[in-house]
């Protein structure tokens, strides 16, 4: 079985640009998370999908942040403009169901300049 | 809100050392409890799980008990290896909502 695919790994940019990620979770998974972690902090949840819909996105950004999952399946997550604390590594992960466990992929590590 | 505390690192052990890494929660409802493992360069992996109180989570010989009276779910080894350095999370996700909250990670150093 497939993992979590994110991409991409490294990505660098300076403030005030645009950046967006894409997420690929397990196959048949309904539920994607987005986190946000940064060095030395715990993952941070952004939004929570369950399938196409938004289940909790209370700790996203607004202003800047952005993301959708329009038919279920892959995710992409963008951010503009980018601030310097935004340098983090955003994480994407899936689940069968809202209260089992997650599966997480790689990261994406963005730093900003 | 939901919240988890770790124990903050990092720790270091000789190999064979017993450890324990301490994790309480706050949370409305009636969570399950994980415990993920990062190791250096990769991804977050799933390490045991508890879903109800006083389930015992055990995986490659980590064990974590959810214990609702104490609101807590410390993680266990009885003899470490250098293999087992890594970043260990503590995390809860509330049934049915879905909310996961993760502790802030304890670095964990092997030493032979």
């Amino acid at each position: 079985e497939a993992g979590v695919a994110q991409s991409p790994r490294y990505k660098i940019i300076e403030k005030r640009q645009s950046v967006a990620f894409w997420c690929n979770p397990i196959s048949g998974h309904a539920t994607l998370y987005w986190y946000q972690q940064i060095l030395g902090q715990g993952p941070k949840l952004l939004i929570q999908f369950q399938n196409n819909g938004v289940v909790d996105d209370s700790q996203l950004p607004k202003d800047r942040f952005s993301a959708e999952r329009l038919k279920g399946v892959d995710s992409t997550l963008k951010i503009q403009p980018a601030k310097l604390e935004d340098s983090a590594v955003y994480l994407c992960a899936s689940s069968s169901y809202l209260a089992y466990e997650q599966y997480f992929g790689p990261g994406t590590r963005l730093t900003v300049t | 809100g939901n919240s988890v505390t770790q124990m903050e690192g990092p720790v270091t052990l000789s190999e064979e050392a017993f450890l324990t890494i301490n994790c309480t929660y706050t949370a409305t409802g009636y969570p399950s409890l994980f415990w993920y493992v990062q190791y250096p360069g990769e991804g977050l992996q799933l390490l045991l799980k508890a879903t109800k109180a006083d389930d015992k989570g055990s995986n490659k010989g980590f064990e974590a008990t959810y214990r609702k009276e104490t609101t807590s779910f410390h993680l266990e080894k009885g003899s470490v290896q250098v293999s087992d350095s890594a970043v260990y999370f503590c995390a809860l996700l509330r049934t049915g909502a879905g909310k996961s909250t993760f502790g802030d990670g304890t670095t964990l150093t092997v030493k032979p």
